[in-house]
Parts: structure tokens; C-alpha cells; sequence
């Protein structure tokens, strides 16, 4: 079955800092790969996908995540991470149907 | 345009009672679908419904319904519910074919005692 997992259940980050949020997914079938942020008490929202084409791709909020075919990841990343990421992040992978990591709470410190 | 929306936000069940679970929006998308958060496992998909008059299974469909009454609204049922069906239950919708992004509406939090 296609999935993905995400290694780490949190990450903690001081302001400013370079930010990762890790994903994996399994090598069958195509890697259509998604990332949602979903801040407390809301529902998720999208911040960029991976169809096909560029490695790297760039999504909202300063979010860009890098496709790696060889160690089938797909790496959310922030340059400089702000108190306001503080968020779950999930990994998804599908088509028109998703299946979604468990989840990395990031926690950015001031 | 409010997106997607979801009522109740939040209600509590005893178990054996049975309540449905409302979702609309209003972008004209064709498929909708149901799913279910737990804390560490992420979403785990209930039913979706590709298209206006189609409905099929997800992941986690057991003890659930479902009716897309018409492109905006799809339900979601419990007909007897269980205490393993304490969740926050979102709705989602998207376009069709085309790989695009979901629209989450903000959940419903249901507790069953």
C-alpha cells in the first residue's frame, strides 16, 4: 500500500532557525506527495505538493519541501522558522484519495 | 465564500445513539470526503464520494454512512455510536482529476460516552 512516515512525533526550534519537518514514503506506485499544517482547533491546510518536475518545490508561508527519489523522502523545510509555525504538519500521499502520516508537532521557541 | 463548513462543532453521544454529522461548500467542488483524526495517526480516511450520486469506502468505514445529497452536501452517519468513535471528524472537499489540493472544513469534535 502506498503510504508515507513522518520519523519524528515533535520538533523544537529556536526563532530564526532553520526548520525540518521529515517525510518518507513507501517506493510503490507514484509519489504524489502533499503537505498540510494544521494549527490548534483547526481544520488542515495545504502548503505545497510534489506531482512531477522540479525536486524543489516552494509552497505558502516560506515553506519549501525537496523531493529525493533516491532516499524516497520528502523533507518539509522553513529557512528561518517564526513562533507562528508552531503547528501539526502532516505528510500525505495519493491522487484523489489521501493517506496521511501521523504527524510532527513543531514547536518554535522564542 | 465560506469554503467548507461542518455542523455540529462539537456534540456528545451515549453510546447507542445515533446522530449525523453535516458538511457543505460552497466551491463548486466534485468530490468530497470524510475523515477521522485520532492523536497519533494522523487521518485516516471514513468515505468519500468521487462525485455528485457516488460514494465509496475509505480506510475506517465500519459502524459509519454516508449520502452526497447533492454536489455541495455530504453526510456523515452514525447510526449506533460506539466510544471508539471519540474523534475529531473532518470534512474535506476538492476538484476532480486534476491532483489538486483539499479544502478542510474545521471538524467536529464528538465524544462518545
Amino acid at each position: 500500500a502506498q503510504s508515507v512516515a513522518q520519523p519524528e512525533d515533535q520538533v523544537n526550534v529556536a526563532e530564526g532557525n532553520p526548520l525540518t519537518v521529515k517525510c518518507t514514503y513507501s517506493v510503490s506506485g507514484n509519489p504524489y506527495l502533499f503537505w498540510y499544517v494544521q494549527y490548534p482547533n483547526r481544520g488542515l491546510q495545504f502548503l505545497l505538493k510534489y506531482i512531477t518536475g522540479d525536486n524543489l518545490v516552494k509552497g505558502s508561508y516560506g515553506f519549501e519541501a525537496e523531493f529525493n527519489k533516491s532516499q524516497t523522502s520528502f523533507h518539509l523545510k522553513k529557512p528561518s522558522a517564526l513562533v507562528s509555525d508552531s503547528a501539526l504538519y502532516f505528510c500525505a500521499r495519493g491522487d484523489y484519495k489521501l493517506s496521511f502520516g501521523a504527524g510532527t508537532t513543531v514547536t518554535v521557541r522564542a | 465564500n465560506a469554503g467548507v463548513t461542518q455542523t455540529p462543532k462539537f456534540q456528545v453521544l451515549k453510546t447507542g445513539q445515533s446522530m449525523t454529522l453535516q458538511c457543505a461548500q460552497d466551491m463548486n467542488h466534485n468530490s468530497m470526503y470524510w475523515y477521522r483524526q485520532d492523536p497519533g495517526m494522523g487521518l485516516r480516511l471514513i468515505y468519500y464520494s468521487a462525485s455528485e450520486g457516488t460514494t465509496d469506502k475509505g480506510e475506517v468505514p465500519n459502524g459509519y454512512n454516508v449520502s452526497r445529497l447533492n454536489k455541495r452536501e455530504f453526510s456523515l452517519r452514525l447510526e449506533s455510536a460506539a466510544p471508539s468513535q471519540t474523534s475529531v471528524y473532518f470534512c474535506a472537499s476538492t476538484r476532480q482529476g486534476d491532483l489538486s489540493e483539499q479544502y478542510f472544513g474545521p471538524g467536529t469534535r464528538l465524544t462518545v460516552t
